[in-house]
């Protein structure tokens, strides 16, 4: 499968709790995203990076939340001291491409976590 | 900002019948825009997209057609079929860090 992957893809845990999600993007793929999309909205842009750096984040994205693409391959999306409000499902998607145009964004199936 | 407003669904058609899926965009500047089909238990997947003013996307029997002067870009398919079953996103994007989409539109297509 050479698609982007997602792990897990349902998390449940407890509100306090911290969770991490893993992405795993299409290889030659140099842009990878963070997207939350909750039930009857559409995916909302969390943040981006581009190789290992990560370039910008939405205000979407509390302290509380931190990514990392240590190597510029996978990465990983934490929550700390979940709160009821993070269930949502968290989508990654990756493109190639550099600059400004606009080019087609690969998703995963989602990880979808539910607090308790 | 930028944003987009989609035709609120569900939508329920009848097999071969046309469909139609609105959707108008508040943009800066000259942005992309896309349709993304997310079918049950998959990601969202590109259907259709178009880069500028009078383009038309297509995919699939599906189109949409840049539209400038009413700032939309309706999504149409003369002859659903019960595979075309799925969540539609409307988006669009000055550049592929700022893609903003819709909030989806369900279609459900009975045989």
């Amino acid at each position: 499968d050479t698609g982007v992957s997602q792990d897990p893809r349902h998390k449940i845990t407890k509100r306090g709790q911290n969770v991490t999600f893993r992405c795993d993007p299409i290889s030659e793929h140099n842009r990878l995203y963070w997207y939350r999309q909750t039930l009857g909205q559409g995916p909302e842009f969390l943040t981006y990076f581009q190789n290992e750096a990560q370039l910008e984040k939405s205000r979407l994205l509390s302290d509380r939340f931190s990514a990392e693409r240590p190597k510029g391959s996978f990465s990983t999306l934490e929550i700390q001291r979940t709160e009821q409000g993070d269930s949502a499902m968290y989508l990654c998607a990756s493109s190639r491409g550099s600059g400004t145009e606009s080019g087609e964004l690969f998703f995963g199936e989602g990880s979808r976590l539910t607090v308790l | 900002g930028n944003s987009v407003t989609q035709m609120e669904g569900p939508v329920t058609l009848s097999e071969e019948a046309f469909l139609t899926i609105n959707c108008t965009y508040t943009a800066t500047g000259y942005p992309s825009l896309f349709w993304y089909v997310q079918y049950p238990g998959e990601g969202l997947q590109l259907l259709l997209k178009a880069t500028k003013a009078d383009d038309k996307g297509s995919n699939k029997g599906f189109e949409a057609t840049y539209r400038k002067e009413t700032t939309s870009f309706h999504l149409e398919k003369g002859s659903v079929q019960v595979s075309d079953s799925a969540v539609y996103f409307c988006a669009l994007a000055n550049n592929n860090n700022d893609m903003r989409f819709g909030a989806g539109t369900r279609l459900t297509v009975k045989p």
